[in-house]
């Protein structure tokens, strides 16, 4: 099964406006991180925010906030006023366990694309 | 300086030939990591090293063979290839030190194709 489904392979925001791109997990793991990264179309993948599981407030960096609802399995990334820059791939990742340089398990990704 | 750099970042090859990618990371940490990402697919974890060590090896087929001489660099050593290793090539580290906070930096990527 997935760890990580992304359920929006393409997504348009007008500029300025909010955006919010889904990301669903699976893990019995009670310690798991989150992760979002974007990928614009040079190719590096850029950290944008981690969620802890036992995190209990939502994650906040900058203009990205995540929603994480733990019950739910969910971890739904919001960009706040989009910019052109903004247009990129971005990719869901959760890590399960606590020690070590672990597995990344990554989802397919959204495109997002933003309209001027 | 970028935190982590991979060259070449392009690259085309033939099936019968040898070449290397590598990586290097200026950000202290202690695992780098190798992954694919192909068209339309997750990314596969390929290797993992940790203080030079490889600790994970996930059904990579022996035409792709890692080599990490230090913990700065990460080289991935390519022959005999088939089209359909044709992908994005990605070089990534972590300080092998904060639990699930763990956060891997990655490169800017290979893109490879093999004809």
């Amino acid at each position: 099964a997935q760890k990580i489904t992304q359920t929006q392979p393409g997504m348009f925001v007008q500029e300025k406006e909010a955006v919010t791109l889904d990301c669903t997990y699976d893990t019995s793991d009670q310690s798991y991180g989150l992760f979002w990264y974007k990928q614009p179309s040079s190719g590096e993948m850029i950290f944008l925010i981690y969620q802890g599981s036992y995190d209990e407030q939502n994650a906040t960096e900058g203009r990205y906030s995540l929603n994480f609802q733990k019950a739910r399995k969910s971890a739904n990334l919001v960009i706040s006023a989009s910019q052109l820059g903004d247009s990129a791939m971005y990719f869901c990742a959760m890590r399960e366990g606590q020690t070590g340089a672990n597995n990344l398990f990554f989802g397919t990704g959204t495109r997002l694309t933003v309209i001027p | 300086e970028t935190g982590v750099t991979q060259t070449p970042r392009h690259l085309v090859m033939g099936m019968t030939n040898k070449k290397s990618l590598k990586c290097e990371q200026h950000l202290g940490h202690n695992a780098m990591y190798w992954y694919k990402q192909s068209a339309k697919k997750p990314l596969e974890l390929m290797f993992v090293y940790s203080l030079e060590e490889r600790v994970e090896n996930n059904s990579v087929p022996s035409r792709f063979s890692p080599e990490c001489p230090n913990s700065s660099h990460l080289f991935l050593h390519l022959h005999t290839l088939q089209p359909e290793d044709s992908a994005l090539y990605l070089c990534a580290s972590s300080s092998g030190l904060a639990g699930n906070r763990e956060t891997q930096y990655f490169g800017p990527g290979t893109r490879l194709l093999v004809l």
